[in-house]
């Protein structure tokens, strides 16, 4: 089955250190998104790519790093500069060639500081 | 800038009844979805609505799109309790982006 598969599932983070959280796709998409949700709030975009070696900044892009050197793989850092890190990351992918299909989802990495 | 606006943003009711969620966007878009998300879940895309008068229904949801009025509706039909979950509508802007709602906690009580 195709998908999009986040990790790890839970995240801990110390002060003054960055951590990565993995995204990796099989639904052949061009597209792919990283938002956080904060608790009883809506998404918020922190990074896009449309394309591999090619991504923009979000609305939040501030503390956070990626990078697109495959196609199936989306990784968000967030770094030492993310002053208040806590939050439930979101990983979608859509079809750049039909803007009109849904993103898809992973199951999100939960992430907290220690 | 395209914004979005869902309401009411909690909505507690029991089973049986029939309730309205609204979602309005400030400027023209071509695409509209509505997402639902169970507590400490992923999301999962439930309509897409593309055009003026759309009507989509899947069990006891119905979603319709009225472009002209910037406005959304996601209507639920003698509720049960496993409709319990946030309900997220998401509007396309003129990019490849979704702009988001705050989320309808919808909670259903026997």
């Amino acid at each position: 089955d195709g998908g999009i598969t986040q990790s790890p599932k839970y995240l801990f983070r110390k002060e003054g250190q960055n951590v990565t959280l993995s995204c990796e796709q099989n639904l052949n998409h061009d597209a792919m998104y990283w938002y956080r949700q904060d608790p009883g709030q809506g998404l918020r975009l922190i990074y896009y790519s449309q394309i591999v070696n090619d991504f923009q900044k979000g609305d939040i892009a501030e503390g956070y790093s990626v990078s697109r050197e495959k196609k199936e793989s989306f990784p968000l850092t967030v770094t030492s500069a993310q002053k208040n890190p806590t939050a439930f990351y979101l990983c979608a992918s859509s079809n750049r060639d039909n803007r009109y299909q849904p993103q898809h989802f992973g199951d999100g990495t939960r992430l907290s500081i220690l | 800038e395209l914004k979005v606006e869902q309401n009411p943003l909690f909505l507690s009711m029991q089973e049986g009844k029939n309730y309205t969620i609204y979602c309005n966007y400030s400027t023209t878009s071509d695409r509209l979805y509505w997402y639902r998300q169970d507590p400490g879940k992923s999301l999962e895309s439930l309509f897409v609505l593309l055009s003026n008068g759309a009507v989509k229904q899947e069990g006891r949801l119905m979603a319709s799109l009225d472009t002209k009025a910037r406005l959304s509706t996601l209507h639920i039909t003698a509720a049960v309790h496993d409709l319990s979950a946030t309900y997220f509508c998401a509007v396309g802007d003129s990019n490849y982006q979704l702009i988001w709602g705050a989320g309808t906690k919808l909670i259903i009580k026997p």
